[in-house]
């Protein structure tokens, strides 16, 4: 089946270490998005990349890193930076600028 | 810059009723218009969306909307809510060629038995 696999489901850091949460899609789309849900908040753009070895910053980027090495992976690493990282992540992706976003099933992160 | 409002956020409705959720965003230009429905801990699922074309958009379980380029708006409509329509409805809006979708805050749609 193509979708969008997200790991882990939910995970747990103590605070002031780095974690990265995974993401991997099949559906062979270019462009691929972190987002950021809060209560109440809808949801925020952390970062996307167009293509492979390309990314830009979203409205919330900061104490956030990414890389995007193959067309099919986009990691984000939650940093010691990010002030209040507890919140649910999701990933998506499309297959041009102008379609809908396939969403992964989220991460929970956490810290405590 | 583009905004999403979304007018209530938590709606109760009872079993076989019909509901309406409401959306409205602000863009000076052409813009697409998706519904997303989120299930506890899970992703979003596509409901709908207008790209162009018929106003009137249908989508799946039983959902539509009406894009109203005067009104700004892109209301969700279902004329017989079921309990497992109970979940979070989220607004979407993008501009042609832009990469970000904008999202509202949500409403929180409450099937009573």
């Amino acid at each position: 089946d193509g979708g969008i696999t997200q790991s882990p489901k939910y995970l747990f850091r103590k605070e002031g270490q780095n974690v990265t949460l995974s993401c991997e899609q099949n559906l062979n789309h270019d462009a691929m998005y972190w987002y950021r849900q809060d209560p109440g908040q809808g949801l925020r753009l952390i970062y996307y990349s167009q293509i492979v070895n390309d990314f830009q910053k979203g409205d919330i980027a900061e104490g956030y890193s990414v890389s995007r090495e193959k067309k099919e992976s986009f990691p984000l690493t939650v940093t010691s930076a990010q002030k209040n990282p507890t919140a649910f992540y999701l990933c998506a992706s499309s297959s041009q600028a102008n379609t809908e976003a396939f969403f992964g099933q989220g991460t929970r992160l956490t810290v405590v | 810059a583009q905004s999403v409002t979304q007018l209530d956020s938590q709606v109760p409705v009872f079993e076989e009723a019909p509901v309406e959720l409401r959306c409205n965003y602000s863009s000076s230009v052409s813009v697409y218009l998706f519904w997303y429905v989120q299930y506890p801990n899970q992703g979003l699922q596509l409901l709908l969306k207008y790209l162009s074309g018929s106003t009137l958009v249908k989508g799946i379980n039983g959902f539509e909307a009406e894009f109203n380029k005067s009104q700004t708006s892109f209301h969700l409509r279902k004329p017989s809510v079921h309990i497992s329509d109970t979940a979070e409805y989220f607004c979407a809006v993008r501009t042609s060629g832009a990469n970000n979708l904008f999202f509202g805050t949500g409403t929180r749609l409450t099937v009573i038995p």
